[in-house]
């Protein structure tokens, strides 16, 4: 996980709020990621971001948003239209091209 | 388009036993083939990576693959199991002409004492 911080480890929300997810890299890398993952489905990409102030959606876009004013940092808003938004949400980042993706210690988001 | 696939939920091994976690693989281009390790409620760890060259890769903990282009495989091998290597283990997959990896739905491994 080193390299990549994300934060708070635990999130609770309640239904109709928007949250916002924090993710840091001080790895000096271009490119940086947000996926989802729930039990027995692996990781789904959100957005990711190959290069500061450009975003790109992924499979699973609909009800999130992101920026990425900063090379170093690339939140991540869960919105009040995303229609199952407990899961646990893991960051990453990397070189660009075929380079290894680096992820950090993730965010249980849970809606009450 | 891209796709990757465990075919195995859950593996069991015995301590010091070989293991193998299976993964295949569908591109369109050249692939570029990971393996990541998963602990509970933590993030996913880089074990090792197959770009180009030698088709058997070696990587961090052990762990190895062997690259097998005909039969468009990445299995992961480890020749004697621990009980330390109990994990989800992931396969991901990117093509050469693209700019995102794709990510097997994992397989659980249990190392049994």
């Amino acid at each position: 996980d080193g390299g990549i911080t994300q934060s708070p480890k635990y999130l609770f929300r309640k239904e109709g709020q928007n949250v916002t997810l924090s993710c840091e890299q001080n790895l000096n890398h271009d490119a940086m990621y947000w996926y989802r993952q729930d039990p027995g489905q692996g990781l789904r990409l959100i957005y990711y971001s190959q290069i500061v102030n450009d975003f790109q959606k992924g499979d699973i876009a609909e009800g999130y948003s992101v920026s990425r004013e900063k090379k170093e940092s690339f939140p991540l808003t869960v919105t009040s239209a995303q229609k199952n938004p407990t899961a646990f949400y893991l960051c990453a980042s990397g070189t660009s091209g075929a380079d290894t993706q680096y992820f950090g210690p993730g965010t249980r988001l849970t809606v009450l | 388009a891209q796709s990757v696939a465990q075919p195995e939920d859950q593996v069991n091994v015995a301590e010091g036993n070989p293991l193998t976690v299976k993964c295949t693989y569908s591109v369109s281009g050249n692939p570029y083939l990971f393996w990541y390790v998963q602990y509970p409620n933590r993030g996913l760890q880089f074990l090792l990576k197959y770009i180009t060259g030698d088709n058997l890769v070696k990587g961090s903990y052990g762990f190895e693959a062997e690259f097998n282009k005909s039969q468009t495989s990445f299995h992961l091998k480890k020749p004697s199991a621990l009980v330390s290597d109990s994990a989800l283990y992931f396969c991901a997959v990117r093509d050469s002409g693209d700019d995102k990896i794709i990510f097997g739905k994992g397989t659980r491994l249990h190392i049994l004492p």
